[in-house]
């Protein structure tokens, strides 16, 4: 139990819609990380938040963006979809005492067809 | 660049043998490096992290994986399977702590009766 949760689990848009999914971190986690998981291959960052700033970016488009809040969660939003966008996307938090271990959430499984 | 390659996409053994997953990676600076197990459906169990302290590095499940400089590598092992590790193992790498991970591709670990 890493204290991360996710929502929906579960997804299923059209090609050229809009979506948004949701991770809600433990209270002190202040870093926030979301990461792209295609079928059979490892995860790959999307981007990084730190205290409501976006702190680095990994190799994707703008259409990808994302939110932290206050309250320790945050958001992935995926603009104008595309069927290569389907898979699981997975957020991950972290805490200045235990800065290097980032703990993972279950995961949100998106399908666009 | 940081890369992370993991040699053998399948490893099969045999219940209460030894369990080897091989993992190399190349970066500029001294790195950070993980060992994440996934089960089916579900996100990413951190199993144990090496942050330049013992080069030997224990975790949990009955899991450790040896730090080599000179052959860039960090390899995991168990010296006895249980059904229970039938998984997928990730090895990733980080250049800062707290900062994004690379992944490799993954290991399918299958553990026969």
């Amino acid at each position: 139990e890493t204290g991360v949760t996710q929502s929906p689990t579960h997804l299923i848009k059209t090609r050229g819609q809009q979506v948004t999914l949701r991770c809600s971190s433990q209270s002190g986690h202040n870093t926030v990380s979301w990461y792209q998981q295609a079928l059979g291959q490892g995860p790959q960052f999307i981007f990084q938040y730190y205290r409501e700033e976006e702190n680095g970016r990994g190799n994707f488009p703008p259409r990808f963006s994302g939110l932290q809040f206050p309250n320790y969660s945050s958001e992935l939003n995926v603009n104008a979809l595309e069927l290569d966008d389907s898979a699981l996307y997975l957020c991950a938090s972290s805490q200045l005492a235990d800065k290097e271990t980032q703990y993972f959430g279950p995961g949100t499984r998106l399908l666009v067809l | 660049a940081q890369s992370v390659t993991q040699l053998g996409s399948h490893v099969s053994v045999s219940e209460g043998a030894l369990v080897l997953l091989r993992c190399n990676y190349s970066s500029s600076v001294p790195p950070y490096l993980f060992w994440y197990v996934q089960y089916p459906n579900q996100g990413l169990q951190l199993l144990l992290k090496y942050t330049s302290a013992a080069t030997l590095v224990k975790g949990i499940n009955g899991f450790e994986a040896e730090f080599k400089k000179s052959e860039t590598s960090f390899h995991l092992t168990k010296p006895s399977a249980h059904m229970s590790d039938a998984a997928e193992y990730f090895c990733a790498v980080s250049e800062v702590p707290g900062g994004k991970l690379i992944f490799g591709q993954g290991t399918e670990l299958s553990v026969k009766p």
